[in-house]
C-alpha cells in the first residue's frame, strides 16, 4: 500500500521558473524525503524533513511539512533543464520506506 | 566511495531461465534494500535486510524470488524461473536506519523474453 501520493503526476514548465509539487501521506511520519530519479539512473536523496520542522531549504530546494494537514511541498526555483526528472517523495510505513508514484517534472529550455 | 554498485547493469533472458542480480552496499551501511520498478506498479520494496539478515521480505512477488546477504558487502537477488512479468528495474539501496534516508544503485534492467 502506497503511503504517500505526489501531486500533479507531471509537470512541464519554462527554464526560470519555478516548480512546485505536493506529497500527501495518511500515517503519522517521523520524517519525510524527497528523491529525484533522472531517466535511467537510480533514485538520489534531496532532501530529509522530520516531523518536528516545518520548512527545510538546500540549495535551490526548499521543502515543507504540515504535519496537521498530512501533507509536504518540494519547490524548485529558478528551474534548470538539468531538473528534468522525476520527483518522489517517502515516508516511513512501520519499518518500511515507502514511495509515491512521483511527480515528472520537464523542464523546457 | 564509489557508491551502491549493481551488476549486471542490463539482463536479457529466455523465459524459465535462472537469473541473479548482485549489489554491493556502501561500506559502513548496515540495511540493505531490494526494490522493483514498473510503470505499472511503481517502486515496490521487495526485502530488506539489516546487518545481513532478513528482516521483512513480505515484498518478494512469490517463490521464484529469493535473496541473500551471505556478508556486510554483497547481497544477491535470484529469480528461478523467470517469467516475461519480471521483467523490470530492479534496484538495490543502502542505508542506515530503515526509514532514514537511502542510497540507491544504478540498477539492473531485466527483461525476460
Amino acid at each position: 500500500s502506497q503511503q504517500g501520493e505526489e501531486d500533479p503526476q507531471a509537470l512541464s514548465i519554462q527554464e526560470g521558473e519555478n516548480a512546485t509539487m505536493n506529497c500527501s501521506y495518511k500515517t503519522s511520519i517521523n520524517n519525510l524525503q524527497w528523491y529525484r530519479q533522472n531517466s535511467g539512473r537510480g533514485l538520489v536523496h534531496l532532501i530529509l524533513i522530520r516531523s518536528n520542522e516545518r520548512e527545510k531549504h538546500s540549495g535551490r530546494l526548499r521543502v515543507t511539512l504540515d504535519t496537521s494537514k498530512k501533507s509536504s511541498s518540494l519547490l524548485i526555483t529558478a528551474s534548470r533543464a538539468a531538473d528534468t526528472a522525476s520527483y518522489f517523495c517517502a515516508t516511513p510505513l512501520g519499518n518500511k520506506l515507502t514511495f509515491g508514484g512521483g511527480t515528472r517534472v520537464l523542464v523546457k529550455p | 566511495d564509489a557508491g551502491v554498485i549493481q551488476s549486471p547493469r542490463h539482463e536479457v533472458t529466455e523465459m524459465g531461465q535462472e537469473v541473479t542480480l548482485r549489489c554491493k552496499p556502501i561500506s559502513g551501511h548496515n540495511s540493505l534494500f531490494w526494490y522493483r520498478q514498473t510503470m505499472m506498479r511503481g517502486l515496490e520494496l521487495l526485502i530488506y535486510f539489516n546487518n545481513n539478515v532478513p528482516i521483512d521480505d513480505s515484498g518478494m512477488p512469490e517463490d521464484r524470488f529469493s535473496a541473500k546477504m551471505p556478508n556486510a558487502s554483497f547481497s544477491t537477488l535470484k529469480i528461478q524461473p523467470s517469467e516475461p512479468r519480471d521483467s523490470a528495474v530492479y534496484f538495490c539501496a543502502s542505508g542506515g536506519p530503515s526509514t532514514d534516508t537511502q542510497y540507491f544503485g544504478p540498477g539492473t534492467r531485466l527483461t525476460v523474453l
